[in-house]
């Protein structure tokens, strides 16, 4: 069974520092990976989108990266600005199958 | 439309009825996804619309949930006799083809409140 985990739970930063957020999941016979942001009380949305054949995403200050064959993405986020405050979300789609699986998120706070 | 919209943005209701959940997406998309997220949690499939058909319905937690796209656009999720554990955000998605290529987007959500 996909499992997908991130870490940490929550960040809090200074504003202008450079940050890694982590993804890890269980099975790598995954079809992509997408990342998400999420504001309070809100919906999902997209940040980048991976396929497995790729390696990396970039869209303006975000950077992701995908290792499949050991579980891992990272989200790099730079110079970060208080408007990054949100949580985080990482999916996975299995392949074969339509569905993401989600992680729990990292609650991301950027002090000003 | 330009996105998928979700009605309604709120809903409280007491335990035991029944409830209905909207969801129009994006307009072209013929995929469609509903998942179901409680507090502190990452989103949770509960089942996904290929057209008018329901492709996989494996994330729905009991037959008291259902869930019909009748004309391959808008999606209703219905809930019977309430639960106070169904409290949660019911977001819904939607995609250009099913989700392989080109990822999701979602809605604002549902906040349904059972109490």
């Amino acid at each position: 069974k996909q499992e997908v985990t991130q870490i940490p739970a929550a960040l809090s930063v200074p504003e202008g520092e450079n940050l890694v957020l982590n993804c890890s999941f269980t099975d790598s016979a995954i079809y992509n990976l997408q990342w998400f942001r999420q504001d309070p009380g809100k919906g999902l949305t997209s940040l980048l989108l991976i396929q497995s054949s790729q390696r990396e995403q970039t869209s303006g200050r975000l950077n992701a990266s995908l290792d499949k064959s050991s579980g891992r993405s990272t989200l790099y986020i730079a110079a970060s600005q208080p408007g990054d405050s949100a949580t985080y979300l990482c999916a996975v789609t299995l392949t074969g199958t339509y569905k993401y699986i989600f992680g729990t998120g990292t609650r991301l706070k950027v002090l000003a | 439309g330009a996105g998928v919209s979700q009605t309604p943005s709120n809903k409280v209701t007491e335990k035991g009825k029944y409830v209905e959940l909207r969801c129009d997406p994006i307009s072209g998309h013929t995929a469609l996804y509903w998942y179901r997220q409680s507090l502190g949690q990452g989103p949770e499939f509960l089942i996904y619309f290929q057209g008018t058909g329901a492709a996989d319905d494996s994330g729905l937690p009991n037959d008291r949930f259902f869930a019909v796209r009748p004309e391959g656009s808008v999606s209703t999720l219905k809930i019977q006799r309430t639960e106070r554990g169904d409290s949660a955000v019911y977001l819904c998605a939607s995609s250009l083809t099913p989700g392989q290529n080109y990822g999701y987007t979602f809605g604002s959500g549902t906040r349904l409140t059972v109490v």
